[in-house]
């Protein structure tokens, strides 16, 4: 069973589209978070949510737009892409005993031609 | 602003022997969490070291904290060919109710056969 899950793996679009990035966590995590890495392997955290609460919203433009229907879920969209979006996104929930850390999901590369 | 820098930025060492890689971060912390990314994959958790401990060890995994100087240590033992991926160091604080992981630069550890 995958704790973290995330679709789709690979997104190629062109610039000005609209395109959304689905996670689902089945660990009964209260929180989830969204985080980009770059070309260079940085890792930012962009958004977390807590109980379907908005807690953290890093300066990310507002083309970025998180959603968390349940608790078990938090999906991104994203309008009009720009070029400068391309990188891989992970999902990542925690929660429960703090040893545990978080657990990532395997992340959605994007490309934006 | 990156919380975390780690260094070396990549190691290069032969299997059987160790590799240690150092972190260095700026504000307080709750804690510090080690996580590795394999190649295209997302990223596990490794071990988490809490503010009020100096040492903790997992397997072959030994890791130190100094938060009089701000800095962590990662040393894996007896290196195996299937440990070359890329060691983040995260350190943890508290954003209300959410817990927040920033992440260091990362160092990419390449274990030769």
């Amino acid at each position: 069973d995958t704790a973290v899950s995330q679709t789709p793996k690979y997104l190629v679009t062109q610039m000005g589209n609209d395109k959304s990035i689905k996670c689902e966590q089945n660990l009964g995590h209260d929180t989830m978070y969204w985080y980009k890495q770059d070309s260079k392997k940085f890792l930012k955290i962009m958004f977390s949510y807590n109980n379907k609460e908005l807690i953290i919203n890093e300066t990310v433009p507002n083309r970025f737009s998180p959603k968390s229907p349940d608790k078990a879920h938090l999906n991104l969209h994203i309008n009009s892409l720009e070029l400068g979006d391309s990188a891989v996104y992970f999902c990542a929930s925690g929660g429960g005993q703090i040893s545990n850390g978080y657990t990532f999901g395997s992340g959605t590369r994007l490309t934006v031609v | 602003s990156q919380q975390g820098e780690e260094d070396p930025q990549a190691l290069s060492i032969q299997e059987g022997e160790n590799a240690t890689m150092n972190c260095s971060y700026k504000t307080s912390i709750n804690n510090l969490q080690w996580y590795r990314q394999n190649s295209g994959r997302g990223l596990v958790h490794l071990i988490l070291i809490r503010s009020n401990e100096r040492e903790k060890h997992s397997g072959r995994l030994r890791v130190t904290l100094d938060t009089s100087k701000k800095s962590s240590s990662l040393l894996i033992t007896a290196s195996r060919a299937a440990d070359t991926a890329s060691y983040f160091c995260a350190t943890a604080a508290f954003s209300g109710s959410a817990r927040q992981l920033t992440f260091g630069s990362g160092t990419q550890l390449t274990v030769l056969p």
